[in-house]
């Protein structure tokens, strides 16, 4: 059972180039979440999405785009790479609102660096 | 005012002692939190999840939920060197996981 894969591991984009984190899960979840993790601070919620062509903005959507074609995948698009999207990017999976225990399983992360 | 804040430590905590970490949530919305931990370079992981209030226990680990503070805490009794981590507090709400900056926690052997 792989749970929540994520692709690449690491990746150095130059500045201005574009590119798609891949995330897919074999858990059935309907909803699925995108995080950027900056050195020293918690999780900022990207973009969500509570099933098969609905997704929404989280705290930081700006710089990304996000589709969800399928209930297994998620990808993440970065246009026009920033320093400031360096960082280390989590995918995760839930349940969601079917039950309480709303538990996000995260994938391995993505360790992106912008130069 | 963030919607979930936690004191980013480090909090160091002698071996077999109890560890309290707190965290405080601005939304009364929120339906359910969730305990974290993050090794260095890792994933986050699951420790605990609460959605009534009081207490609930597992293992060494219990969560305290009282929502009319909008308060969670996490304490972890006979602390071992292998706790040392960063704990994320989170909430569940409006089909959102929210999350703190996390809680550095150092056991110090």
């Amino acid at each position: 059972n792989a749970g929540v894969t994520q692709t690449p591991k690491f990746r150095i984009l130059k500045i201005g180039q574009s590119m798609t984190l891949q995330c897919t899960q074999d858990m059935n979840h309907n909803y699925m979440y995108w995080y950027r993790q900056d050195p020293g601070m918690g999780l900022k919620l990207i973009y969500y999405s509570v099933g098969a062509g609905i997704t929404d903005k989280g705290e930081v959507p700006n710089g990304y785009n996000v589709s969800r074609s399928t209930t297994e995948d998620f990808p993440l698009r970065l246009e026009l790479a920033a320093p400031s999207q360096t960082s280390v990017y989590f995918c995760a999976s839930s349940y969601g609102a079917v039950i309480l225990n709303t538990e996000a399983f995260f994938g391995q992360g993505t360790r992106l660096t912008v130069v | 005012q963030k919607e979930v804040e936690q004191n980013s430590g480090p909090l160091s905590v002698p071996e077999g002692a109890i560890a309290s970490l707190n965290c405080t949530y601005s939304d009364r919305g929120s339906q359910s939190f969730f305990w974290y931990r993050q090794y260095s370079g890792k994933s986050p992981e699951l420790i605990m999840f609460i959605y009534s209030n009081g207490d609930k226990e597992d293992g060494r680990f219990t969560a305290q939920l009282n929502k009319a503070s909008q308060y969670v805490s996490l304490l972890i009794r006979d602390s071992q060197p292998s706790d040392s981590a960063t704990y994320l507090c989170a909430v569940y709400r409006d089909d959102k996981i929210i999350f703190g900056k996390g809680t550095r926690l150092h056991i110090l052997p």
